[in-house]
């Protein structure tokens, strides 16, 4: 079984400065993706980020970077130069990277609410 | 526009009266799956398709049925609908290869059962 624990409810941070959600995950599984996906107050999921497993650099989309540490299970966000557009609900998510024909279930976090101040 | 659609965005409904949340895709995409969203609990997948023809049951597949007579749509089915079913519904789709395979969301339904 895949849990994922974002242990941050509510976040604040001033505008464009830089802010880091915590995400830890546990998994028996040896390949694996990890994911991040921003909600806005609107309520639709937005993909944000992903990081393979075995990928040996973190990845980093714009001001969105995956701070991936695997021996300790973490896989934090760190946003860059918040901007007030990026006050949302944040989800940490996993999946297994399976093979064809295997399941691909998502497992979320609860999620951090990220408030950026002017 | 690559995209998920779902329709009703919005659905009052009352305890027992059957509905149909649809979904549809129009990337091509094999994979297709239901989420429900409740507060403090993140999203919960309720049912996936691998392709046509092929479901299986998520975390929370009680109350709830879903087919796949054709690739681009997925509808979810509440036969009997009860209150502890009014959540936040998302669709989500996928590719089924062995990359990166990141799910793609729907706009989501807010459904509330009286």
């Amino acid at each position: 079984a895949q849990k994922i624990t974002q242990t941050q409810p509510g976040m604040f941070v001033q505008e464009k400065e830089a802010v880091t959600l915590d995400c830890t995950y546990d998994t028996s599984d040896q390949s694996y993706g990890l994911f991040w996906y921003k909600q806005p107050s609107s309520g639709e999921m937005i993909f944000l980020i992903y990081q393979g497993s075995y990928d040996e650099q973190n990845a980093t989309e714009g001001r969105y970077s995956l701070n991936f540490q695997k021996a300790r299970k973490s896989a934090n966000l760190v946003i860059s130069a918040s901007q007030l557009g990026d006050s949302a609900m944040y989800f940490c998510a996993m999946s297994p990277r399976a093979s064809s024909g295997s399941a691909r279930q998502l497992t979320f976090g609860s999620g951090t609410q990220l408030t950026v101040l002017p | 526009e690559a995209q998920v659609t779902q329709n009703p965005r919005y659905l009052i409904t009352v305890t027992g009266k059957k509905l149909t949340v649809t979904c549809s895709q129009n990337m091509n995409h094999e994979y297709m799956s239901w989420y429900r969203q409740d507060p403090g609990l993140g999203l919960r997948q309720i049912y996936y398709s691998m392709n046509v023809e092929v479901t299986d049951k998520g975390d929370v597949p009680e109350g709830y049925k879903v087919s796949r007579k054709e690739k681009r749509n997925f509808p979810l089915i509440l036969e009997s609908p009860s209150p502890n079913q009014t959540s936040l519904y998302f669709c989500a789709s996928s590719l089924a290869g062995r990359g990166e395979e990141t799910q793609y969301f729907g706009p989501g339904t807010r459904l509330l059962v009286l």
